[in-house]
């Protein structure tokens, strides 16, 4: 069965602290890899697309890379306004059908 | 910029009650589909449609129905409404190429509680 997992559940960092959010999926025949920006109460937003290992993208604080085994999202030097909850998801099979994980919490504090 | 809007952002409807969800997209997008978002849990797909008047389950469509009769609007339909889909509806929709994996854009969300 096709499963995306996203870890940590939550996870807590100091304004300036980087880490990295970790997705795994076990897909079979994977033909993206979409992560999205999630604000309370409100829909998820678009950040990357990857589509083959070792494939890597940027924006401002945010890069997300791809093996073939998982994705990570690292974020360099946070500030508070990255906060949200971050999704990630793939695509398999036709239809352009996502299959979720739950998301990561991610509260960054000044 | 793309723009997906959803009839409502909070709701509140009686169990047993048939509710319309709609959503509209303004991209002239093939793809359209609905979603619920529960904690824990993540987004599971409900329905989507590929094209008017087409329309394909997802993994959880028990209790749903869909319509699209217009390209740009997809309504989600709960026929008897039950406590049990109290929860965040998304709409997205993405366009359609050959290689199927287009961005999905999505709404704002409706906030749906049965009591």
């Amino acid at each position: 069965e096709d499963q995306v997992t996203q870890s940590p559940e939550a996870l807590r960092l100091q304004e300036g602290e980087s880490s990295s959010l970790n997705c795994s999926y076990t897909v079979s025949g994977l033909r993206g890899l979409f992560w999205y920006r999630q604000d309370p109460g409100k829909g998820p937003e678009f950040l990357f697309t990857l589509y083959s290992a070792g494939e890597e993208k940027e924006k401002e604080r945010l890069k997300a890379t791809l093996t073939k085994k998982e994705s990570f999202l690292h974020i360099t030097a946070p500030k508070p306004e990255d906060s949200a909850t971050y999704l990630c998801a793939a695509v398999s099979g036709g239809y352009n059908k996502l299959i979720f994980g739950a998301g990561t919490r991610l509260a960054v504090h000044p | 910029d793309v723009k997906v809007t959803q009839s409502s952002r909070y709701l509140v409807k009686r169990t047993g009650e048939k509710v319309f969800l709609e959503c509209v997209q303004d991209m002239d997008h093939e793809n359209m589909f609905w979603y619920r978002q529960d904690p824990g849990l993540g987004l599971r797909l409900i329905y989507f449609s590929y094209d008017v008047k087409m329309k394909e389950k997802g993994d959880i469509p028990e209790g749903y129905s869909v319509s699209r009769e217009k390209k740009e609007r997809f309504s989600l339909i709960l026929e008897s409404a039950s406590t049990n889909q109290t929860s965040m509806y998304l709409c997205a929709s993405s366009p359609w190429t050959s290689g199927g994996t287009d961005t999905q854009y999505f709404g704002p969300g409706t906030r749906l509680t049965v009591l």
